[in-house]
C-alpha cells in the first residue's frame, strides 16, 4: 500500500474485554513499530520488530500486552482484560530495515487506533 | 536515565514570524535525533535526521542543529504559517538497549493569522 495502515481506527471496549488492534506496513519494510499515546503525553515506545522477532519486550507495560508479526508483515497489538489506563492512541510505524549497527532508518507512522475503555 | 525534555511545553506565535524549538537530552549511547512533525490526530512525520557528526540540517522552513558535545538540539521554523501548527517532537535513537527509541514529549505549536 501507499503507507502504514492501521485498523481499526476507532474502538471503544468495556473494562475487561481482550481488543486487537492491527498494522499493516509498508510493502517491503522489515522493521516494524507500535507506540502509545497518552492524551496530551508524548509517545511511549512499546516494541519493535526486525522481521518477525522482537528483540525486547521490555517496553510493554504489562503482561497483558503482547504483539506478534507473521509473515514479516502484518503486526498484532493484543491487550487483554483493557484496563481504563489503557486508553490512548496506539500508533504503528515502519521502517526499511534495522541496519547491522542498529541504526533505526526513517520510520513511517499510521494514523494510529484510538482505543477507548469504558 | 535516557531522556528527553523539550521546551516551551507549549508556543503561540503569529504568522510570519519566526521560532526556535529546543530539545536537550542525556541519551546514551547515541545514534541520531529526529524532528518529527504531527498534525492533531494524524501520525507524526519526519522532518529531519542528524547523526552524532551533522550540526545542521534544512528541510524548507525548518532548520534543525545539534550540539552533540552538551546534548542540545533546536528546530527553527522561518516565516511560519497557519498549516505549521501542530506539536513537534524531539526522538533520540540508540543503537542498542531495551529503549531504542527515546521520545519527548512534544512541543506544541499555534500560529495564529
Amino acid at each position: 500500500g501507499a503507507g502504514v495502515s492501521q485498523s481499526p481506527s476507532n474502538k471503544v471496549t468495556e473494562k475487561g474485554k481482550d481488543v486487537e488492534l492491527r498494522c499493516d506496513p509498508i510493502s517491503g519494510h522489515t522493521a516494524l513499530y507500535w507506540y502509545r499515546q497518552s492524551l496530551g503525553q508524548g509517545l511511549e515506545f512499546l516494541i519493535y520488530f526486525q522481521g518477525n522477532s522482537a528483540p525486547d519486550k521490555s517496553g510493554l507495560p504489562s503482561d497483558r500486552f503482547s504483539a506478534e508479526r507473521t509473515g514479516g508483515s502484518v503486526s498484532t497489538l493484543t491487550i487483554q482484560r483493557t484496563q481504563q489506563e489503557d486508553s490512548a492512541v496506539y500508533l504503528c510505524a515502519s521502517s526499511l530495515r534495522l541496519s547491522s549497527s542498529g541504526f533505526h532508518y526513517e520510520q513511517y507512522f499510521g494514523p494510529g487506533t484510538r482505543l477507548t475503555v469504558t | 536515565k535516557n531522556q528527553v525534555e523539550q521546551s516551551p511545553q507549549s508556543l503561540i506565535i503569529l504568522e510570519g514570524k519566526n521560532c526556535t524549538l529546543q530539545c536537550n537530552y542525556t541519551v546514551s549511547p547515541f545514534s541520531n535525533l529526529r524532528w518529527y512533525k504531527q498534525d492533531t490526530g494524524r501520525g507524526p512525520v519526519s522532518l529531519t535526521i542528524m547523526t552524532f557528526s551533522e550540526n545542521t540540517k534544512s528541510n524548507g522552513r525548518y532548520t534543525a542543529t545539534l550540539d552533540a558535545d552538551t546534548k542540545q538540539s533546536s528546530l527553527h521554523i522561518t516565516a511560519s504559517q497557519l498549516s505549521d501548527s501542530a506539536s513537534y517532537i524531539c526522538v533520540v535513537t540508540r543503537p542498542s538497549g531495551n529503549t531504542p527509541l527515546v521520545f519527548g514529549k512534544g512541543t506544541r505549536l499555534s500560529v495564529i493569522a
